[in-house]
């Protein structure tokens, strides 16, 4: 059964950085990209980042662009977000989701990230 | 960036009626690379329908999907008391983007 299991996620203050982790079982991770994808308290779904299969073509939303940094290890079958320079809009539940053939067909349950002074 | 939109915004039905969901992209979506995922409270969204027609392993038939030209619809037949939540359609074909959601609430 494909699992992905997201950790990481605090209170950080504005301008603080944060990794999050998603943590995959279940399938062969090296052949799949992976995404990350994000909701703010109360509102839809934003896409956030993606990295392919072997970790070297990367892909960010125009929001996230310059401050974040999408990673993997294909060893230990974890995805990573590095998250810099955090603003309070970059509050929300943030989602892995597995990637097969663009479609995002399995989801973590998230973590939660809450910027706040 | 494709933008999609979805109507209505919320709708408030019974048990047993039977519910359209509309959902429309900005410009053309190439093999229909479009996605229905439903999501309920505190969990994450799960996927329901690929390429606009195609059930998500284990949904069950009274999920359905259909495309006219930019315009895609989900039709849940029947509502079970589980299917109230919330629903949104996302393309995959240009990077990834979702519509805003229709919630479907118990009436």
């Amino acid at each position: 059964e494909v699992r992905l299991v997201e950790s990481g996620g605090l209170l950080v203050q504005p301008g603080g950085s944060l990794r999050l982790s998603c943590a995959a079982s279940g399938f062969t991770f090296s052949s799949h990209a992976m995404s990350w994808v994000r909701q703010a308290p109360g509102k839809g779904l934003e896409w956030v980042s993606a990295i392919n299969g072997g970790g070297i073509r990367t892909f960010y939303a125009d929001s996230v662009k310059g401050r974040f940094t999408i990673s993997r290890d294909n060893a230990k079958s974890t995805l990573y977000l590095q998250m810099n320079s955090l603003r309070v809009d970059d509050t929300a539940e943030y989602y892995c989701a597995r990637d097969s053939n663009s479609l995002l067909d399995w989801w973590g349950q998230g973590t939660l990230v809450t910027v706040s002074s | 960036e494709i933008v999609m939109t979805q109507s209505p915004g919320t709708l408030s039905l019974s048990p047993g009626e039977s519910v359209t969901l509309s959902c429309r992209a900005s410009q053309s979506i190439s093999s229909n690379y479009l996605a229905w995922y439903q999501q309920k409270p505190g969990q994450a969204p799960r996927l329901l329908i690929y390429g606009a027609f195609f059930r998500a392993t284990g949904i069950p038939d009274r999920f359905s999907g259909s495309a006219s030209g930019t315009d895609y619809t989900l039709i849940i037949s029947r509502l079970e008391p589980e299917d109230f939540a919330v629903y949104y359609c996302q393309q995959y074909f240009s990077s990834w983007t979702f519509g805003p959601g229709t919630k479907v609430e118990i009436k």
